[in-house]
């Protein structure tokens, strides 16, 4: 069964530092999206991403966050200043379908620690 | 704005014994979909609801969907020590309209089985 594949597993970075965090989505799928827990918190909305552009944010994603899709398979979250708070577990997820109601499949996800 | 909630927080059960979690929504939802997030994994799809008063059974669990389209529950009867996990239930942000997918997460029912 197609998965969505995510890299690396583990990130660990100084405060301040810059980090990107890759995703390969299922390959036929059109929605994108990034979503973040905190250690023992429930998972949290970032940015979903659409036909190669944001679709909706969350006030979570600030200036210090951005997406992108860099070749045809690749979908990419940057942290530009990593801040300590930014620790969490990241989890790319991607869907079929153009509306709401798609199940969406996630990555194993890439957890950042920042010191 | 928009919330979905769980309760409860944590359930522990002896193997065999039922369980049941229950979320609702500050408002009305187009659909609701439910996850399982085993320890150290990722949120894994179980299930969509999309009809008024739906009922849907895969096994043991039973799903929900309330007429009002804003609570919902999991059940599971008799549970094994495999059902060990988080399960969250997630709705549609409304926040938009022709949203595009991003999904509101609960807190999660954290679930432990005593063997």
């Amino acid at each position: 069964e197609p998965e969505v594949t995510q890299t690396p597993s583990h990130q660990v970075t100084q405060m301040g530092q810059e980090v990107i965090l890759r995703c390969v989505p299922i390959s036929n799928h059109l929605y994108f999206y990034w979503y973040r827990q905190i250690l023992g918190q429930k998972v949290e909305f970032l940015v979903s991403f659409y036909n190669n552009e944001i679709s909706e944010k969350s006030e979570i994603f600030d200036d210090q966050f951005s997406v992108e899709r860099p070749d045809g398979s690749n979908f990419t979250l940057k942290i530009r200043s990593t801040k300590l708070e930014d620790s969490a577990m990241y989890f790319c997820a991607s869907s079929p379908g153009t509306s709401s109601n798609q199940p969406q499949h996630f990555g194993d996800g890439t957890r950042l620690s920042i010191l | 704005g928009q919330q979905v909630m769980q309760i409860p927080q944590y359930q522990h059960v002896q193997e065999g014994e039922d369980f049941t979690t229950y979320c609702n929504s500050s408002t009305t939802l187009s659909n609701i979909q439910w996850y399982k997030q085993r320890p150290g994994g990722h949120p894994v799809f179980l299930i969509q609801l999309v009809k008024s008063g739906e009922v849907k059974k895969q096994k043991r669990l039973t799903f929900q969907f309330g007429e009002a389209k804003k609570n919902s529950s999991l059940h599971i009867t008799a549970t094994q020590t495999t059902d060990v996990g988080t399960y969250f239930c997630a709705g549609p942000s409304a926040e938009r309209r022709g949203s595009q997918g991003n999904l509101i997460f609960g807190k999660g029912t954290k679930l432990s089985v005593k063997p």
